[in-house]
């Protein structure tokens, strides 16, 4: 059964910045778009964003435009999330999805960002 | 953005329970909901999609029915593995956004 695998917890100062790497442990992710959502206690869950099934952007939520890249490697076995200008804000759960344009139904384990002075 | 406005935040119930959770999208969305469920330190897992499909592998005591602007998800005969947290999320316009999530605990 395949499964998301995702970076290691990660320690960010306030205006630095973060890459979030989610490889899949057996297939690709060729054919499936990759979400990125997040979870803090008080925002609850956030979509941030999906590549396509090519690796292509669909679309960011306008709280990230201009600072959030989404990638993936020349395999499509591993996807990457960089967010740029941290605030204390973006502390958070942040996971990879794997499923249709609007939906994920495989996630990863989550990758926790803290962003502390 | 859309809002959706899900209810209750929480809830109690017993195993055997019917429970019912119902989410309000603040424009006409279709069918275009999916409903997951997460457990404490886990990611979602999603149960239904579009609406009313099931998705593979979920059990059947599981249902979602609704659309336009009202949604609701049905767990018949509540099981122990049942007590989580669950979320609607709109998938009809970007960005997707989940209602707040309610809480089923044991009565």
């Amino acid at each position: 059964q395949d499964r998301l695998v995702q970076s290691a917890s990660e320690l960010k100062n306030p205006g630095a910045s973060v890459q979030i790497s989610c490889r899949a442990s057996r297939n690709t992710f060729s054919g499936y778009y990759v979400h990125w959502v997040r979870q803090a206690p008080g925002p609850g869950l956030q979509w941030m964003g999906s590549l396509s099934p090519s690796g292509q952007p669909t679309a960011f939520a306008d709280l990230f435009q201009g600072r959030v890249a989404m990638t993936r490697d020349a395999s499509a076995r591993t996807m990457y999330l960089q967010l740029s200008s941290l605030t204390f804000e973006d502390t958070a759960l942040y996971f990879c999805a794997r499923g249709g344009f609007n939906y994920a139904d495989l996630w990863g384990q989550g990758t926790l960002l803290t962003v502390s002075s | 953005d859309i809002q959706m406005t899900q209810s209750p935040s929480s809830l109690s119930a017993s195993v055997g329970d019917r429970v019912s959770i119902t989410c309000r999208a603040s424009q006409s969305i279709g069918a275009s909901v999916n409903w997951y469920q997460q457990k404490v330190g886990k990611a979602p897992q999603v149960l239904v999609y579009a609406a009313s499909s099931l998705q593979r592998g979920v059990p059947s005591r599981f249902s979602g029915t609704g659309s336009g602007t009202g949604f609701t998800l049905t767990i018949n005969n509540l099981q122990p593995e049942d007590f989580a947290t669950y979320f609607c999320q709109q998938g009809h316009t970007v960005p997707y956004t989940f209602g707040q999530g309610t809480k089923v605990e044991m009565k």
